[in-house]
């Protein structure tokens, strides 16, 4: 157990779509990032949050978007649902300071768009 | 992100020492080096990371080169909970990884 929770863990939406994960990260971590990853291949970095700002975003388009509360807690937003998107989408929280400290990942939410 | 190269597979016997390669001959004087392992149906995990100098921790070792182009991870005893992707990532940014598709490693009982 990682103390980081991902809800829902399976989900199935249809083709134009908007689908809102979430992401309670570890108690006292200041940053959250997410990750994409398709069957067979390694998680493919979205984006990053620290203290509610974006802080860093991978190779992927404006319809991703995401959100950290106060609680440093996040949401992760896609719009326009694409068969691409099905995947399995993990969070991953850490402590900013220190600059590389360990990440802690979830389980992940399973996505399935038909 | 700087890139890495890594076996597509490996195996181990039981109890047996394992040596995980990674290549990364455009690393960066700043480029940390992480290694993460994802176990089947999990998120990945935290094994070890290191800038120069070989590093030890409870989970395994890590050897890296004089030039730093190229790191071993190194896991003492393989057990059956190792079997896993073991993901070599290098980093300048804050926990911004960008995986490969990482070794896969089976450990035969």
């Amino acid at each position: 157990e990682t103390g980081v929770t991902q809800s829902p863990t399976h989900l199935i939406k249809t083709r134009g779509q908007q689908v809102t994960l979430r992401c309670s990260s570890q108690s006292g971590h200041n940053t959250v990032s997410w990750y994409q990853q398709a069957l067979g291949q390694g998680p493919q970095f979205i984006f990053q949050y620290y203290r509610e700002e974006e802080n860093g975003r991978g190779n992927f388009p404006p319809r991703f978007s995401g959100l950290q509360f106060p609680n440093y807690s996040s949401e992760l937003n896609v719009n326009a649902l694409e068969l691409d998107d099905s995947a399995l989408y993990l969070c991953a929280s850490s402590l900013a300071s220190g600059y590389l400290t360990e990440a802690f990942f979830g389980q992940g939410t399973r996505l399935t768009v038909v | 992100d700087a890139k890495t190269t890594q076996p597509n597979s490996m195996e181990s016997n039981e109890e047996e020492p394992v040596h995980l390669p990674c290549n990364h001959s455009t690393i960066s004087g700043t480029d940390y080096i992480h290694w993460y392992r994802q176990l089947p149906s999990q998120g990945p995990e935290y094994v070890i990371h290191g800038l120069t100098s070989n590093v030890n921790n409870r989970m395994a070792s890590l050897a890296i080169a004089e030039d730093r182009k190229s790191s071993t991870l190194i896991l003492h005893r393989a057990t059956l909970r190792d079997a896993a992707v073991y993901y070599c990532i290098l980093t300048n940014t804050g926990n911004q990884f960008y995986f490969g598709t990482g070794t896969s490693l089976t450990v035969i009982p």
